[in-house]
C-alpha cells in the first residue's frame, strides 16, 4: 500500500539552528500538506502546496518557515532559525485531489522536533 | 473557530464493550466528513467516511452516523479492543483544508 514518508524520524536541534524535515509524498498524489501536534494539543494545519506554490497557510507559518518540493519526489519543511515552542510533531500528507468526495489525507508517521 | 469538533476529550470502556465518539460540526453545507485515528506516536489514518446524502455507513467493526438536523456526527465502534485505544477525529472533508479538533482519547481496559 502507498505511503507517505518522513525523516527524519526525530531531530534534537539548538535554537537558532535551521532544520529541514523531509517528506516523499504519494506519488500520484497532488496536494501536500504540513501540519503541526505539539505535545497534547491538536494536530494543527500549517500549509498547503500545490503545483509548485503554497495555497494556503496559517498564521503559525511564518517568515521562519518554508517549503519546496525541490524535485519531482520529496516535500520539505525548512525552519529558518528555530524556536522552542517549534519542539512539536510535524507530519505531512498529501491527498490525491481537492476535489468534493476525495478528502482522505495520508499521513506520515511523523517527524518529531526537540529544539533545546 | 473550529468547525468541527468533538464533545468528550476522553473515553475509556471495558475490552468488549461498544463505544461511542461524538462529533458536532457548525457549518451547515458541510457535506463531507471523515474520521481519522491518531495513535500513540503516529499520524492520523483514515477510518471512515462519510457524505451528506447517507445517514449511516457501516464498515469493519465501525459504523458512522450521521445526523444534518442537528448537525451531529458519531463514531461507533463494535466490540472495542485494546488495538482501538487511541484519538479519534472528525474532519470535515470537503474543506481544501482539513483541520481537526482536539479529538477524543479512547482507553480500553482489558
Amino acid at each position: 500500500e502507498p505511503e507517505v514518508t518522513q525523516t527524519p524520524s526525530h531531530q534534537v536541534t539548538q535554537m537558532g539552528q535551521e532544520v529541514i524535515l523531509r517528506c516523499v509524498p504519494i506519488s500520484n498524489h497532488l496536494y501536500f500538506y504540513w501540519y503541526r501536534q505539539i505535545l497534547g494539543q491538536k494536530v494543527e494545519f500549517l500549509v498547503s502546496f500545490y503545483n509548485n506554490e503554497i495555497s494556503e497557510k496559517s498564521e503559525i507559518f511564518d517568515d521562519q518557515f518554508s517549503v519546496e518540493r525541490p524535485d519531482g519526489s520529496n516535500f520539505t519543511l525548512k525552519i529558518r532559525s528555530t524556536k522552542l515552542e517549534d519542539s512539536a510533531m510535524y507530519f505531512c500528507a498529501s491527498r490525491e485531489s481537492s476535489g468534493r468526495f476525495t478528502g482522505e489525507l495520508f499521513f506520515g508517521e511523523g517527524s518529531r522536533l526537540t529544539v533545546l | 473557530g473550529e468547525s468541527v469538533g468533538l464533545h468528550l476529550p476522553t473515553l475509556s470502556v471495558q475490552e468488549g464493550d461498544n463505544s461511542i465518539i461524538n462529533c458536532a460540526y457548525s457549518n451547515s453545507a458541510s457535506d463531507y466528513f471523515i474520521w481519522y485515528k491518531q495513535e500513540s506516536g503516529k499520524g492520523p489514518q483514515f477510518i471512515i467516511d462519510i457524505r451528506s446524502n447517507m445517514d449511516k455507513r457501516q464498515g469493519q467493526r465501525v459504523t458512522v452516523l450521521l445526523n444534518k438536523t442537528v448537525k451531529h456526527l458519531s463514531l461507533q465502534i463494535a466490540a472495542t479492543q485494546p488495538g482501538d485505544s487511541a484519538v479519534y477525529f472528525c474532519a470535515d472533508g470537503g474543506s481544501y483544508i482539513p483541520t481537526f479538533g482536539r479529538g477524543t482519547s479512547l482507553i480500553v481496559h482489558p
